[in-house]
């Protein structure tokens, strides 16, 4: 049951695009479609950004997109904003009955 | 509005208990699954325990299971999370929150703002 693999850190300009890697297994991230990724400010709660791989919830905005291949999955901010600057992790459904998230990306925003 | 708190956490010594609570407010957690899902600056984010909606079906990882039991009392709008056998790894701070769906696996929506257990002599 190990975490999924990200990258420890990302970076990229304001007003420009960063994209951070999630790899796991053919028994989580590429058997299934229950990916998510979240947001996340240390000491606040995460934020959801994407679900089901690519699927946004009402609120977030169309700069976060995701998507799959194979066994990883990837997280793409566009446009970025100072705000965007957080711990970003993914997640996934793993058989059996087990939920992964992943080790964490933080994305600096320079 | 929605809201979840979370409360319980505190200094425990390895291998003694707690019970952490998160009582919902504008929201009924009768038939929905609920998880806990802690961090912690070294691991990160990491499940811990889900229930499904009925309350009936509970999971959790290998790193608690044994240790850690989830529970429910709809009565009182409140899930809890009984924590022993605690070691130095499980400090942390808990979340309790909300799948998407009613499936316990889905997407977390909800969260509550955490409640921080320390485990050290």
């Amino acid at each position: 049951q190990s975490a999924l693999t990200q990258p420890p850190s990302a970076s990229g300009s304001l007003g420009q695009s960063v994209t951070i890697s999630c790899t796991g297994t053919s028994n989580d991230v590429g058997r299934y479609t229950y990916v998510s990724w979240y947001q996340h400010h240390p000491g606040k709660a995460p934020k959801v950004l994407i679900y089901e791989v690519n699927k946004r919830p009402s609120g977030v905005p169309d700069r976060f997109s995701g998507s799959k291949s194979g066994n990883t999955a990837s997280l793409t901010v566009s446009g970025l904003q100072a705000d965007d600057e957080a711990d970003y992790y993914c997640s996934s459904y793993a058989a059996i009955s087990n939920y992964l998230f992943g080790s964490g990306t933080k994305v600096t925003v320079l | 509005e929605v809201q979840f708190l979370e409360s319980g956490g505190g200094l425990v010594q390895p291998g003694g208990s707690l019970r952490l609570s998160c009582a919902g407010s504008g929201f009924t957690f009768n038939g929905y699954a609920m998880a806990w899902v802690r961090h912690s600056p070294v691991k990160g984010l990491e499940w811990v325990s889900s229930m499904d909606g009925s309350g009936l079906h509970t999971y959790y990882p290998d790193s608690v299971k044994d240790r850690f039991t989830i529970s429910r009392d709809d009565s009182k709008n409140t899930l809890y999370l009984l924590l022993s056998s605690l070691r130095a790894d499980d400090t942390a701070l808990y979340y309790c929150a909300k799948p998407h769906t009613n499936w316990p696996f889905d997407a977390f929506e909800m969260w509550g703002q955490g409640t921080m257990v320390t485990v050290s002599s």
